[in-house]
């Protein structure tokens, strides 16, 4: 079965500062994974995509960049941190035999002060 | 654009049933998910429908009609810890899955 790795579970960092969260996956290849951030009370914005090593699909226009340097790890990050940067960020990959199902990580609560 | 509407809230009883709807509007449509999320935790699949009709899963049933671009998840025999945060999710493309903003359900004794 498959398992999700993300680090840190919780993380303060000061406005301006850079950010890096990794995602690293366990018992499947080539899958199609995703970052997405949760506000708090708020529903989940889809921020990116990837299908394949290299292949990064960015949904929102922001201060943050993905990149997927091996089959099996994400990385999310951002040179210079905003406030509105907070929030619980999900790494997810896709399941199922018609890819219809997604499995999240743990996630990683992000407080910018 | 894109989007999916659900109500933000939804209340019951124990041992009730509850329906909580979701009307989308998509470029594409690959599908019609629903994920449950208590607080503090990660979101876990519920259940999916591609076709029309219905889907069973024990207490939870989902519905779709691709005419009317309208779901609803069923919740039925409710328990306390049924009380969790309910998404529904579209797949737009094979590789792209957009989430509403999700309802919350408390549930009363």
């Amino acid at each position: 079965s498959q398992t999700i790795h993300q680090w840190p579970a919780t993380l303060v960092q000061p406005v301006g500062s850079p950010l890096s969260l990794e995602c690293t996956v366990e018992g499947t290849s080539n899958p199609n994974l995703y970052w997405y951030r949760q506000a708090a009370g708020r529903g989940l914005q889809l921020l990116f995509y990837s299908v394949g090593i290299g292949q990064i699909s960015s949904e929102v226009p922001q201060n943050l960049s993905a990149s997927r340097p091996q089959d099996r790890q994400f990385i999310l990050s951002s040179k210079k941190l905003l406030l509105s940067d907070s929030g619980f960020y999900l790494c997810a990959l896709l399941l199922g035999s018609s890819y219809n199902e997604q499995f999240f990580g743990p996630g990683t609560r992000l407080t910018v002060l | 654009g894109q989007s999916l509407e659900q109500p933000s809230e939804v209340t019951a009883v124990e041992g009730a049933i509850v329906q909580i709807n979701c009307t989308y509007q998509t470029s594409g449509f690959y599908g019609l998910s629903w994920y449950q999320q208590h607080d503090g935790g990660a979101p876990t699949f519920l259940s999916y429908n591609a076709l029309d009709g219905l889907e069973e899963t024990g207490r939870f049933s989902s519905f779709l009609s691709r005419s009317d671009s309208y779901g609803y998840l069923l919740l039925q025999e409710l328990q306390m810890k049924d009380s969790a945060s309910y998404f529904c999710a579209v797949g737009s493309s094979a590789s792209k899955i957009i989430f509403g903003s999700g309802t919350r359900l408390s549930i009363r004794p």
